[in-house]
């Protein structure tokens, strides 16, 4: 079955970049998506990327899309104190999402 | 704003009792999900529809759940006799006409 997976913890210092990644196995994924969640909150989406492209930058965030390996990457540069959050990685084919456990994201000063 | 209210936010109910959730998409949209989070893990897919149609129910949807999308519009997921293992958050997403995926900001369900 669909599965997606995700280290639990990444620890980066204040101003360094913050790099989550994710594998997928449903090759027929066409949309992948990267969620933020801070405590108590809901799911924030942050960007996508279509199954077809390799890459894209939004403002400090870049996704890769590895397709032939299944990996997706999220790439935050700069990462601020404001960017502590539960990071969701999810994929989308014809019917539902199904989401990773989340990457909890921890600034050190 | 995402799109996605949902009401409401947080529902303390007893053992037993049913307890009846509400997710109104404001934004034009394709297609609405049912979610459910517990601590520390990712959403579950529970169900989805495309307009007034359930295209697709996971096995995580007991017979004790029931989700109906009565116009096509507003949705509502209703759990008959509640256990303690249904305390979670309850989320509600929508994929709009050019793919993203928003969730509302959830339910909080807590079975005492």
């Amino acid at each position: 079955g669909e599965d997606v997976e995700q280290s639990l913890f990444l620890s980066v210092r204040e101003g360094d970049s913050s790099v989550i990644n994710c594998t997928y196995t449903d090759s027929s994924s066409t949309y992948l998506y990267w969620y933020k969640q801070e405590p108590g909150a809901g799911l924030q989406l942050l960007t996508y990327i279509f199954s077809n492209m390799d890459m894209k930058q939004d403002q400090r965030l870049t996704v890769l899309l590895n397709k032939k390996d299944k990996h997706l990457s999220l790439r935050i540069a700069d990462t601020q104190t404001g960017d502590s959050a539960i990071y969701f990685c999810a994929e989308r084919g014809d019917d539902k999402i199904i989401f990773g456990k989340g990457t909890r994201l921890h600034i050190l000063p | 704003d995402t799109g996605v209210s949902q009401d409401p936010r947080h529902k303390i109910t007893k053992r037993g009792q049913n307890v009846t959730f509400r997710c109104d998409p404001i934004s034009e949209h394709n297609r609405l999900y049912w979610y459910r989070q517990t601590l520390g893990q990712g959403p579950e897919f529970l169900t989805y529809f495309q307009n007034e149609a359930q295209l697709e129910k996971s096995r995580l949807l007991s017979d004790r759940f029931s989700a109906e999308r009565p116009k096509g519009s507003f949705s509502t997921l209703e759990i008959q006799r509640t256990e303690q293992g249904d305390s979670a958050m309850y989320l509600c997403a929508i994929t709009g006409m050019n793919t993203e995926a928003f969730f509302g900001q959830g339910t909080r369900l807590t079975v005492v």
